[in-house]
Formats: C-alpha cells, sequence, structure tokens
C-alpha cells in the first residue's frame, strides 16, 4: 500500500491564482482530514469528510472547499489564494472514528507571494 | 479556549530519558495522542490513551494522563538519535476534531 499520497509537494503561488492540494488514500478509509500547519504551530483542521459525498468544517474552513466524490480522493480548493495561506497542508486517514489511528500525507508545501 | 500547550525544546543526552510535558483544556477529551514529526514528513501517531486511564506502556514509552491538572506527559526510556523529532500531543474534541499542541522539538546529542 501507498498509504497517503499528496501532490504537489511544494507550490508557489500569486495572490489571487487557485490551486487544487491532491490528496489521496489507498486504504479504503472512510474518514479523511485536511489540517494545515503554520510555523511553530500545531496542525489545524480545515476540513474532513467521513465518507463519499460527506464533508464538513474543521476549525479554519475560510478560504478552502473540498469534495469527497470517492472514498479514495479528498481534494481540498484554494480559490483566491492569500498571503495568509502560506502554510504546509497535511491530508489524513483514518479506518473509523477520529480514536483510530490517523495516517498522514507527506505534506504540501505552499508559499503564496 | 481549546489550547494545548507544550514547551517549544528538549534538549538530552544520548541514553538519558526524555520527558515531554502537555497540558490540555479539554476535560471532555476522550483520547489523548502522542504524534511524532520527522523533517519534512507528515505526523506518525507514536501511542494514544485512554481517558479513563493515568498510565499506559509501550516498549520505551510511558505516557502519564493527570486528568485532575489535565496534564499528559510522555516519557522516553533510553533516547536514542532516532528519536530526534517535534512531538505533538493532542485531544480529540467535538467528537470529530483533533486539537494539537505547538510541538516540542527533542533534539538528542550523542
Amino acid at each position: 500500500n501507498a498509504g497517503v499520497t499528496q501532490t504537489p509537494k511544494f507550490r508557489i503561488l500569486k495572490i489571487g491564482q487557485s490551486m487544487t492540494l491532491q490528496c489521496a488514500q489507498d486504504m479504503n478509509h472512510n474518514y479523511m482530514y485536511w489540517y494545515r500547519q503554520d510555523p511553530g504551530m500545531g496542525l489545524k483542521l480545515i476540513y474532513y469528510s467521513v465518507g463519499a459525498g460527506i464533508t464538513d468544517k474543521g476549525e479554519v474552513p475560510n478560504g478552502y472547499n473540498v469534495s469527497r466524490s470517492t472514498t479514495e480522493d479528498f481534494p481540498l480548493r484554494l480559490e483566491l489564494a492569500a498571503p495568509s495561506q502560506t502554510s504546509v497542508y497535511f491530508c489524513a486517514s483514518s479506518p473509523r472514528l477520529l480514536q483510530e489511528t490517523q495516517y498522514f500525507g507527506p505534506g504540501t508545501r505552499l508559499l503564496v507571494l | 479556549g481549546e489550547d494545548v500547550e507544550q514547551s517549544l525544546f528538549l534538549s538530552v543526552r544520548e541514553g538519558d530519558s526524555s520527558v515531554i510535558n502537555c497540558t490540555y483544556t479539554d476535560s471532555s477529551s476522550t483520547y489523548l495522542y502522542w504524534y511524532k514529526q520527522e523533517p519534512g514528513a507528515g505526523l506518525q501517531l507514536l501511542t494514544y490513551i485512554f481517558s479513563n486511564m493515568d498510565m499506559k506502556q509501550d516498549q520505551r514509552l510511558t505516557v502519564l494522563l493527570n486528568k485532575k491538572d489535565k496534564h499528559l506527559s510522555l516519557r522516553i526510556a533510553d533516547t536514542q538519535t532516532g528519536d530526534s523529532a517535534i512531538y505533538f500531543c493532542a485531544e480529540d474534541n467535538a467528537g470529530n476534531m483533533l486539537t494539537f499542541g505547538g510541538g516540542t522539538r527533542l533534539m538528542v546529542k550523542p
């Protein structure tokens, strides 16, 4: 199994540009999550999904959108990039409830200039 | 608020024990977690403890939970250079969200 994969590894965006961060998992997990990690800070939950077709907001959803058309994929969309969205983005998945092990992807480093 | 607090930095010598501390705020948390993050990598779950336990041991790792003081600690016995990483504690709240501390950077000197 590849586990949780994320693309791209690194991206530079101009203010106002849009992009989609890709996340895929091959473990047939129902739960998937998107976090951002700012320097020196813990992770903050952006959005999560409990299954295909179901998504919900986390702690910091503003400026982002997600979709979950399949169990495997959980893309994160930035429509109008802002410097405040400069961060490292981690995708994670877990088999069932939060209390199960969350498996993290390697992260996408995003710089908005 | 939902603050989970950790000290920023810990330095130990190889072979010594490391103790990383964390305070949390949500007394209704069901589970508390310790994650490890190596440079350029995502977080890896090290261990977790159910809130009705006060201790959990897993090989070189010992987790202590003091619910009264909302204090969680992670002890790593016989710390190795490969243990150098950032360690995050986290609590679950609102059923589906984790709140993370800011992380403690552990440096192990040979």
